[in-house]
């Protein structure tokens, strides 16, 4: 079956500590999400990238690290700097080429994040 | 300026009644993808239907149509014929390029 996984569904953390969220993909998608979404809200992005060794910078890129070394991997990583960490974090893939299909986001089931 | 905007918080739909979850987005570039997604309470994003800026005809996918007008920036979900199943957010969503823009969100609730 291809899609994208998640792990793990729930992660309780303590305040100061460094956490490393897992996204694989197995749709040959070029491109990768990093979204967050609080409560009652929509989503906002951290960071994606389009090809392997490259991605930028989202709207609320301060406190999160990413990495692109493989194609079906795109952890995230939240780190102390970030000032409210708790909450939902979803990963999402699409195919890069534009111009045929649909090309709608994949997404995952989402990581549920409680720093304490 | 926001990219997409939906103003509609809540909604409420009788069982078996038509609803539909209002959608305006900004861009410039005549290349775009507009998308809905359901998210239940578990947290997942399902896709439920896309329309191309160059498509001349709205998109459909079983219950769901997609009402696209172009002039106005606008592209509302039509949910026919609601469901239980249905009481969910749905998000409103475009694509520019590889940049994905979310709307807020419409939390809908489907009353027996």
């Amino acid at each position: 079956d291809g899609g994208i996984t998640q792990s793990p569904k729930y992660l309780f953390r303590k305040e100061g500590q460094n956490v490393t969220l897992s996204c694989e993909q197995n749709l040959n998608h070029d491109a990768m999400y990093w979204y967050r979404q609080d409560p009652g809200q929509g989503l906002r992005l951290i960071y994606y990238s389009q090809i392997v060794n490259d991605f930028q910078k989202g709207d609320i890129a301060e406190g999160y690290s990413v990495s692109r070394e493989k194609k079906e991997s795109f952890p995230l990583t939240v780190t102390s700097a970030q000032k409210n960490p708790t909450a939902f974090y979803l990963c999402a893939s699409s195919i890069s080429r534009w111009g045929q299909g649909t090309y709608e986001q994949y997404f995952g089931p989402g990581t549920r994040l409680t720093v304490t | 300026a926001q990219k997409i905007t939906q103003t509609q918080p809540g909604m409420f739909v009788q069982e078996k009644e038509a609803v539909t979850l209002d959608c305006t987005y900004d861009t410039s570039d005549p290349s775009y993808g507009l998308f809905w997604y359901k998210q239940p309470s578990s947290g997942e994003m399902i896709f439920l239907i896309y329309q191309g800026s160059y498509d001349q005809q709205n998109a459909t996918e079983g219950r769901y149509s997609l009402n696209f007008q172009k002039a106005r920036k606008s592209a509302n979900l039509v949910i026919s014929a609601s469901q239980l199943g249905d009481s969910a957010m749905y998000f409103c969503a475009m694509r520019e390029g590889n940049q994905f823009y979310f709307g807020t969100g419409t939390s809908l609730t489907v009353i027996p």
